[in-house]
């Protein structure tokens, strides 16, 4: 079975550092790798989608790798900002089997920036 | 705005209540999800939809039933609530079941059963 892991559970920096945020999954046969934001009380926002078949994907101050053989994919946010403070998700896409196209989620990372 | 609609946002229940979480798509996806989140166990899937007509158990189904009442809809229905339902709900959209493009969520129902 699918899973995924991530680390640290809990992040507080000031404000204007750079995060790199990780996570890790033990089957390498998925479609995607995604990574939600979830702000206290809310639903889940996509941030970014890397197939497969890349290596990363770059939005804003937000930068996404992922190294499909190791099973590790990494956020990286530049010049964090107070409202960057939000639990962040990172979910698989299975690409085998009985599972296939199942989402498997991390347990996601609490990320605080004070000012 | 284009994306996945969940009704209702909050609910109260009693105990052996039972009630339809609905869900509806206008992105014209052909796969369709329920979730479950609970603190320190992470989003769990229930039920899936992978094409208009067919469902399938996910990891956790027990006390629930589902119907893909169309292309858009999809409905989640607790016959006899129980407290380890309370629980933070989630419906969620792809493309389709196998595919390479990714899942959109809803807002959620808070649901709490006393």
């Amino acid at each position: 079975k699918q899973e995924v892991t991530q680390i640290p559970a809990a992040l507080s920096v000031p404000e204007g550092e750079n995060l790199v945020l990780n996570c890790s999954f033990t089957d390498s046969a998925i479609y995607n790798l995604q990574w939600f934001r979830q702000d206290p009380g809310k639903g889940l926002t996509s941030l970014l989608l890397i197939q497969s078949s890349q290596r990363e994907q770059t939005s804003g101050r937000l930068n996404a790798s992922l190294d499909k053989s190791s099973g590790r994919s990494t956020l990286y946010i530049a010049a964090s900002q107070p409202g960057d403070s939000a639990t962040y998700l990172c979910a698989v896409s299975q690409r085998r089997g009985s599972t296939l196209g199942r989402l498997y989620f991390g347990r996601g990372t609490q990320l605080t920036v004070w000012p | 705005n284009a994306g996945v609609t969940q009704t209702p946002k909050f609910q109260v229940l009693k105990t052996g209540q039972s009630m339809t979480l609905q869900c509806a798509q206008d992105m014209n996806h052909n796969s369709m999800y329920w979730y479950r989140q609970d603190p320190g166990m992470g989003l769990r899937l229930i039920y899936y939809s992978a094409s208009e007509g067919t469902t399938d158990k996910g990891e956790v189904p027990n006390g629930y039933n589902v119907s893909r009442l169309n292309k858009r809809e999809f409905s989640l229905r607790l016959e006899s609530a129980a407290p380890s339902q309370t629980s933070v709900y989630f419906c969620a959209s792809s493309a389709s079941r196998g595919s390479n493009y990714g899942y959109t969520f809803g807002s959620g129902t808070r649901l709490t059963v006393v």
